[in-house]
């Protein structure tokens, strides 16, 4: 398995342009989450999903955020319309049995760094 | 409501020294604590996590539920302990994880 993969890598836009960030999960996992990373705050939990049905969604910033996860194989997290302060390095992960307890773990994708000019 | 906090943005020590990583939680149930470790170019990955009590790499990290703490500690730091370190906590009844800011670790040679 290539471990969960997320795209693009890189994407530089203009502030008030839509941005959609992509994630495939690892087969067989039924928790998918997203993430914020930025050097003030860490990483900051958004959203998280379970056997595709969002669970908890506290952590979205506010309305222009967005996600969804129409399958079990795919998940997107939408902005729109962007602005220079969602730059960030945003991460997606995945688990079975939502990565807690002895044997949970957490899979995070490389990330795609963002960039709203 | 869950938190972490970790007080240091960057901890720098020399190779050989002993290294401490502090992460305090608030936390009103029983918690599940971890430690994730992103190293240059790689993925964010798991280190270790309090409830199976293992040694990774030479760390371990012990509960504290007096202190609500759960400081990673190693005796002799190694230039490819430099990483960023995160840690992380669940409540027993959910799923959701969440992080601290993270400390970057950086040893010397």
């Amino acid at each position: 398995d290539a471990g969960v993969i997320q795209s693009p890598r890189h994407e530089v836009t203009e502030m008030g342009q839509e941005v959609t960030l992509r994630c495939k999960p690892i087969s067989g996992h039924d928790y998918l989450f997203w993430y914020r990373q930025t050097m003030m705050r860490g990483l900051e939990l958004l959203i998280y999903f379970n056997n595709n049905v969002p669970i908890d969604d506290s952590g979205m910033p506010e309305d222009r955020f967005s996600a969804k996860m129409p399958n079990a194989s795919f998940s997107t997290l939408k902005i729109q319309p962007s602005e220079p302060r969602d730059s960030a390095v945003y991460f997606c992960a995945s688990s079975l049995f939502g990565g807690t307890g002895a044997t949970g773990e957490l899979f995070f994708g490389e990330g795609s760094r963002l960039t709203v000019l | 409501a869950q938190r972490v906090t970790q007080p240091e943005k960057l901890l720098s020590v020399f190779k050989g020294a002993p290294v401490e990583l502090k992460c305090n939680y608030s936390y009103s149930g029983s918690p599940e604590l971890f430690w994730y470790v992103q190293y240059s170019r790689q993925r964010l990955q798991l280190l270790l996590r309090h409830i199976s009590r293992e040694s990774i790499k030479g760390f371990t990290a012990d509960l504290n539920k007096g202190e609500t703490s759960f400081h990673l500690k190693k005796p002799f730091a190694q230039e490819e302990d430099s990483a960023m370190y995160y840690c992380a906590l669940s409540g027993l009844s959910g799923n959701k994880l969440v992080f601290g800011a993270g400390t970057i670790l950086r040893v010397k040679s």
